[in-house]
């Protein structure tokens, strides 16, 4: 079945600084999505991106499909953005793979 | 506001018995599906539904079912619960296949 992989496992940033996370996968897909669990377990969709690039306020995704991988950057980091980021591959038939995550914290 | 909501939150059971898991969405979505959450596992598929009367297994369906009688709901059902499905579980849903899922707020279940 198709890999999904990201990196880093784990990051500690200063607020205010910028970070990128990579999601890499093994095989074609249908579909990509970026989640962050905040500290109270909750999934909240980020971006919904099967190419392209898209923002949303200090928040912005770029996938390049036919290379197999996705970016998050996050800039000016705030200790609201702790927590774990997912990234998940749509495969065929609605089958959702996330990636193992990267737990983020960030300090004051 | 349309939503997806999860009950119970948090729930304690005993080895053997049988645990309904209720998840429910006011978006008129065709599709719903159930997810686990473990430590070192990420989230697993258990089982989804494309439409009243339709499921379907996922990656770990052994020991869970699930039904779809309307729209707007797809309980799951742990037929005789076992410890290891201690976990954390998680309903979504999408208007369509390929569209992006809606996740509830979690139901932490624990097994004793």
């Amino acid at each position: 079945g198709i890999q999904v992989e990201q990196s880093p496992p784990d990051l500690i940033l200063q607020e205010g600084a910028n970070s990128t996370l990579r999601c890499n996968f093994s095989d074609s897909v249908n579909n990509l999505q970026w989640f962050h669990q905040n500290p109270w377990g909750q999934l909240i969709n980020l971006f919904y991106i099967p190419s392209g690039t898209k923002q949303n306020g200090r928040l912005s995704a770029t996938t390049v499909a036919t290379e197999r991988y996705s970016l998050l950057y996050i800039s000016s980091s705030q200790t609201t953005d702790s927590g774990v980021y997912f990234c998940a591959v749509l495969a065929s038939y609605d089958k959702v793979i996330f990636g193992p995550g990267t737990s983020l914290s960030v300090i004051p | 506001d349309a939503e997806i909501t999860q009950s119970p939150r948090h729930k304690i059971t005993e080895t053997g018995r049988q645990v309904t898991l209720a998840c429910h969405q006011t978006w008129n979505h065709n599709n719903m599906f159930w997810y686990r959450q473990d430590l070192g596992h990420g989230l697993r598929l258990i089982h989804y539904s494309y439409g009243v009367q339709d499921t379907n297994k996922g990656e770990v369906s052994d020991g869970y079912s699930v039904s779809r009688s309307n729209t707007e709901d797809l309980p799951l059902t742990l037929e005789s619960a076992a410890s290891s499905q201690t976990s954390v579980y998680f309903c979504a849903s999408s208007r369509i296949s390929g569209e992006t899922q809606y996740f509830g707020p979690g139901t932490r279940l624990l097994v004793l």
